[in-house]
C-alpha cells in the first residue's frame, strides 16, 4: 500500500516570497492533516480536513497560510508571504476517519527554509 | 504551561540497558494517549497506544496514570536501533504532541 506522498521534499525561499506544498494521502483515507514541526519541537496541527471540508483550522495563521482539498483527495498548503519563523518541516498525515482515534500516517514532509 | 511536557534529553544509554521516559499532560479531558517514534529527519510513526491498564509490546511497556496526568514508556534491553526521538501524544479531539525525548543507544 502506498504511503502519504508529499512534494517537494525540500524548498528554500526568501522571506516575503510564496510557496506551496502538495500532499496525496493514502487511498481511501477521508481525513487529512497538515502539521508544522519546528526544529526541536513536536508537530503542531495547522489544519484538519474531513473529505473536502475543514474540521479544525484554529492554529492556522490565516493571514498568510491557506490550504485546500477541493476534491477530497489531495491537498495543497500555501504560505504567502513567508516569514523567517516559517522555517520548519511541513508534515501531511492521513487517517481513515477523523476524531484522532485512528492511527495517523505521516508523509516524509517538506523541509522549508526561509532566508 | 505546555499541554504536553517531556524531558528532551538526550538520554545516552548502553546497549542492553533499561530506560524510562515520562510525560505529563495538562488537559484532564484528554481522551486517548500514544507514543510515536521519530527517527532523525524522518516522519513520526505510531509506536503504541497507552491504556490505563498498561500495555506491553515486546520490549516496550506503556503506562497511563489519569489521576496524576502522567504517561510513561519503558524500554527494556535497549538496541542500537531504538535510537530515535520518542513523542508523547495526547488526543484532546486532535493530537497534541510533546517536544519529544531523544534516546541514543551506544554500543
Amino acid at each position: 500500500e502506498a504511503g502519504v506522498a508529499q512534494s517537494p521534499r525540500y524548498k528554500i525561499i526568501e522571506k516575503r516570497q510564496s510557496v506551496a506544498f502538495w500532499c496525496n494521502p493514502i487511498s481511501g483515507h477521508a481525513t487529512l492533516y497538515w502539521y508544522q514541526q519546528i526544529l526541536g519541537q513536536g508537530p503542531k496541527l495547522l489544519i484538519q480536513f474531513q473529505n473536502n471540508g475543514v474540521v479544525d483550522d484554529s492554529q492556522l495563521p490565516k493571514d498568510r497560510f491557506s490550504a485546500e482539498r477541493l476534491k477530497g483527495v489531495d491537498s495543497t498548503l500555501k504560505i504567502q508571504p513567508a516569514k523567517l519563523e516559517d522555517s520548519a518541516v511541513y508534515l501531511c498525515a492521513s487517517s481513515l476517519v477523523g476524531g484522532s482515534s485512528h492511527e495517523q500516517y505521516f508523509g516524509p514532509g517538506t523541509r522549508l527554509t526561509v532566508t | 504551561r505546555k499541554e504536553v511536557e517531556q524531558d528532551p534529553g538526550p538520554f545516552n544509554v548502553p546497549e542492553g540497558a533499561t530506560v524510562a521516559f515520562n510525560c505529563t499532560y495538562s488537559n484532564s479531558a484528554s481522551q486517548s494517549f500514544f507514543w510515536y517514534r521519530q527517527d532523525c529527519r524522518k516522519e513520526p510513526k505510531l509506536l503504541m497506544s497507552v491504556y490505563s491498564s498498561g500495555n506491553e509490546d515486546g520490549r516496550f511497556t506503556a503506562q497511563l496514570n489519569r489521576a496524576s496526568q502522567y504517561i510513561s514508556l519503558l524500554i527494556r534491553d535497549s538496541k542500537l536501533s531504538d535510537s530515535a526521538t520518542y513523542l508523547c501524544v495526547v488526543n484532546v479531539g486532535k493530537l497534541i504532541f510533546g517536544q519529544g525525548t531523544t534516546l541514543q543507544v551506544k554500543p
